[in-house]
Order: C-alpha cells, then sequence, then structure tokens
C-alpha cells in the first residue's frame, strides 16, 4: 500500500459526459501528480500541483483539469469525454525534494460507451 | 526529442533463469533514473532510484546500475511472483518520462 488513495476505483459514463477523479496524497506530500495510460500508449504524464499550484503540465487536453485544494487533495476533471478517454487514470504523490520518488495510487478505470 | 526506450517488449524465463532488462534514454539534463513493477491493473510500485552514472542498487533478486545513456535492470534466479511489468522513468526539468515497459513472465 503506497498511501496514496484514489477513488472512484471504477467508473462508467457515455460519450459527452462529465466525471471528477479524486486522489488523496500520501500524508506529508506536497506534490500531486496526473497520468493516463492506456494500452496503446504507456504511462502520460498530464499535470503536476505542488503545494495548491500549477507546477508542470504534459500532456493534458484541453477538456481535462485539475486542481489541488488546501488540504493537498487534488481532482482530475475530464469534460465532453470521448472514446479514446477510457483508460487507467493514475495518480502519484511526492515529497519536497526535486528528485523524491513518486509514490502511485491503485488508479481509476474510467471507460467511456 | 527525449526518449525513454525499454527493451524487450516481453520476456518469458524459466524459474531460476537470470536475465537483464534494459532502459535507453536520449534525454539530456537527467536528475534521476527510476524502475517501477506494474502488476497489471494496478499502480506501479516503487522500486528503485538511480542518480548518476556508475551506482547500482539492490533489493531480493533485482538489481539496477546506470551508466550515461542507459540503465539494466537485473533479475537473478526468478520467481514466478517477479512476473510483472517493469517501467523505468527519467526525471528531467520537472517531468517524468515512462518507458513502455517490458512484460516479464516467469514460469515455474
Amino acid at each position: 500500500d503506497s498511501g496514496v488513495t484514489q477513488t472512484p476505483k471504477h467508473l462508467i459514463t457515455a460519450t459527452g459526459q462529465r466525471v471528477t477523479l479524486r486522489c488523496s496524497p500520501r500524508s506529508g506530500d506536497l506534490s500531486v501528480y496526473w497520468y493516463q495510460q492506456s494500452l496503446d500508449q504507456g504511462l502520460q504524464f498530464l499535470i503536476q500541483y505542488y503545494n495548491g499550484e500549477e507546477r508542470a503540465k504534459g500532456n493534458i487536453l484541453e477538456r481535462f483539469s485539475a486542481q489541488q485544494f488546501p488540504d493537498l487533495h487534488s481532482e482530475l476533471n475530464l469534460s465532453s469525454l470521448e472514446l479514446g478517454d477510457s483508460a487507467l487514470y493514475f495518480c502519484a504523490s511526492s515529497g519536497t525534494g526535486w528528485n523524491n520518488e513518486q509514490f502511485f495510487g491503485p488508479g481509476t478505470r474510467l471507460t467511456v460507451l | 526529442e527525449d526518449q525513454v526506450t525499454q527493451s524487450p517488449e516481453a520476456l518469458r524465463l524459466q524459474e531460476g533463469e537470470s536475465s537483464s532488462l534494459n532502459c535507453s534514454y536520449t534525454v539530456s539534463g537527467l536528475r534521476g533514473l527510476f524502475w517501477y513493477r506494474q502488476d497489471p491493473g494496478k499502480g506501479p510500485e516503487f522500486l528503485f532510484t538511480l542518480y548518476s552514472a556508475g551506482e547500482e542498487k539492490e533489493k531480493e533478486r533485482l538489481k539496477a546500475t546506470l551508466t550515461k545513456k542507459e540503465s539494466f535492470l537485473h533479475i537473478t534466479a526468478p520467481k514466478p511472483e517477479d512476473s510483472a511489468t517493469y517501467l523505468c522513468a527519467v526525471l528531467y526539468t520537472d517531468k517524468l518520462i515512462f518507458g513502455t515497459g517490458t512484460r516479464l513472465q516467469v514460469f515455474p
């Protein structure tokens, strides 16, 4: 158990809908990262937050957004969903050092029908 | 283009048959190289961090090494429970770039 929690575990929805994925980092970790993992693309970095502020951005679509709240939990919002958005979404957290290891949550499996 | 390439894509071993997985990278300004293990449908599990060429880390049957352009994950006398996908990731600037992984299957 990494100490990172994600909810829900599974999500099934229809095209065009909007969903919110939630992540709680390990106790004491200030950084939260979001990744998308699909069968054909591997783990793709989406976005990082550090203590409430956006820190780095990867291949995140404009239809996707994230935020980190004062209690350090984070939410990833996915809107206007398409079939291709079906994937595993992982959250990871790390400490304050620039090269700290990232610890991953169990993921949310999103299925868009 | 900054890249992380893992080989082989898949590896089948007999229990006890040692082997190595490769991770090569082309990023400049490497800040760290990480190895993770991922079981199907689960989040990656952290294994090792390597920071500089010549560094080695060991954990049970696994040993990771780093050179200026690649890293190896050596698996000594593997057991069926070592079956998983092994991912390497390279940290540069503020981003972690993952390779696509090596899917390892160990048969009894």
